[in-house]
């Protein structure tokens, strides 16, 4: 299974993160634990921190995100291409991170939130 | 939001040697518990989960323990490719949530 993110490096102040996950090796629609699901996520680590949670999208289309970004983040996912996206609005300075995208390891618990294959990440810089 | 507290944040250590990695959870999580290595420039990569559940392909001189709120990862033997940055996460609670990593350097 490989991820691979891809966006813009430099986004302007207020304006909309965006950043797609490329997925081979496993289709995102097939729902692989024994609950028939799957789940996709995206993560970021600031700089000098620890990684934060961004939120997930299921193999079903349903999404879940972290309270703390909710109100500013869409994930969604382009099945005919094998990938997700993410939408960010409203960006700050603290928003400068590396982002990462990965796989929910599937299990009999569904999300785990155990993130068994990932990206390299894609550092965005929020900068006027 | 569950807060995970490692320590140490950087150690340094000798091929050959154990090294202990510590990390507290700020509420019981019931072993929910996973742990990732990650290098440089490289995506994290995880070595264990449920505390102490070897991943896949993980050597076994990587281990893992705890209970409650304390946890511990274990290298057995350090090898020259352990020498890397070491974080736990929680996944007890939504949303899941990091410790700050632990360097390990030569």
């Amino acid at each position: 299974v490989h991820l691979q993110e891809s966006g813009p490096g430099l986004v302007r102040p207020s304006q909309t993160l965006s950043l797609t996950c490329a997925v081979s090796g496993d289709a995102i629609t097939d729902g692989r634990s024994p609950a028939g699901r799957s789940y996709w996520s995206w993560l970021r680590q600031l700089p000098g921190k620890g990684l934060e949670w961004i939120g997930f999208i299921s193999n079903t289309g349903a999404t879940f995100y972290n309270p703390s970004l909710e109100s500013r983040v869409t994930i969604s996912a382009d099945t005919s291409k094998n990938h997700f996206s993410l939408e960010m609005t409203s960006v700050t300075a603290a928003d400068t991170a590396l982002y990462y995208c990965a796989r929910d390891r599937p299990g009999i618990v569904a999300p785990a939130s155990i993130f068994d294959f990932w990206g390299q990440g894609t550092m965005v810089a929020v900068s006027s | 939001d569950f807060q995970m507290t490692q320590s140490p944040s950087s150690l340094s250590a000798s091929i050959g040697q154990t090294v202990t990695i510590t990390c507290r959870a700020s509420q019981d999580i019931s072993e929910s518990l996973a742990w990732y290595q990650q290098k440089p420039g490289k995506a994290p990569r995880l070595l264990l989960f449920s505390t102490s559940n070897l991943e896949s392909g993980v050597p076994s001189r990587f281990s893992g323990s705890g209970s409650g709120t304390d946890y511990t990862l274990t290298i057995s033997s350090l090898q020259p490719e352990d020498f890397a940055t070491y974080f736990c996460q929680q996944y007890f609670n939504t949303p899941p949530t990091f410790g700050q990593g632990t360097q390990v350097e030569i």
